[in-house]
């Protein structure tokens, strides 16, 4: 069975600082782990991806995330907030091997503010 | 071009009521989806199709019926509509049923049931 947590369903941060967004993850399988973020009234779009490889993973717009086996969590980080980046964010967890079944955190809805 | 699109992209109708949603994906893939996002915003899969194949159904009543015509379509036909089923519906595609390809998400359809 697979899991995902996040800890904060709102984050709230000034233009230009650090973004933190938490998530740990539960899986019986080695798992694949997903950041997708959901701005209003659009559809999901990948953040980043890790698949048991890098354990610090690049994706786009300036994020990145770092699997911690020992913690379990893949925490999702951008070193300074951008307006834009106000969206809703989700972590995922599938099994890496066999059929892909996403699990989705119930999401972390990121504030920016001026 | 538009990767995976959804028709239509609001949908008011009332209890009783049977209605159909549309998914076209033109990235090639083997692989469809359907998500329900709820009022809170947590997202959960419903059903996933292989080269036309149901592969997932997760528990979903019967009166939710997937049709798959061919590899690039997934519709999605309710009967029977209830208040609950109010969400809004994604469609997703991804290359392949396993690993962990990402998947691409379409705009979603906000179903309302008054």
């Amino acid at each position: 069975a697979q899991s995902v947590t996040q800890l904060d369903s709102h984050v709230s941060v000034s233009e230009g600082t650090p973004v933190l967004l938490r998530c740990n993850y539960s899986s019986s399988y080695s798992p694949s782990l997903f950041w997708y973020v959901q701005h209003p009234n659009k559809g999901l779009q990948l953040l980043l991806k890790y698949t048991s490889a890098a354990t610090l993973v690049k994706g786009i717009n300036g994020f990145e995330a770092e699997f911690k086996k020992s913690e379990t969590s893949f925490h999702l980080t951008k070193p300074s907030a951008h307006m834009s980046d106000a969206a809703e964010y989700f972590c995922v967890v599938t099994p890496n091997t066999g059929f892909q079944k996403l699990v989705f955190g119930t999401g972390t809805r990121l504030l920016v503010s001026p | 071009d538009t990767a995976v699109s959804q028709t239509p992209k609001y949908l008011v109708t009332q209890m009783g009521n049977d209605k159909s949603i549309k998914c076209e994906q033109n990235l090639g893939h083997d692989t469809m989806y359907w998500y329900k996002q709820d009022s809170k915003k947590f997202l959960k899969i419903m059903f996933s199709y292989n080269n036309k194949e149901l592969i997932i159904n997760e528990t979903v009543p019967n009166r939710f019926s997937p049709k798959s015509p061919d590899k690039a379509h997934l519709n999605l036909h309710i009967n029977s509509l209830e208040l609950g089923d109010s969400a809004v519906y994604f469609c997703a595609s991804s290359k392949e049923l396993a690993g962990d390809y990402e998947q691409y998400f379409g705009p979603g359809t906000r179903l309302t049931v008054t």
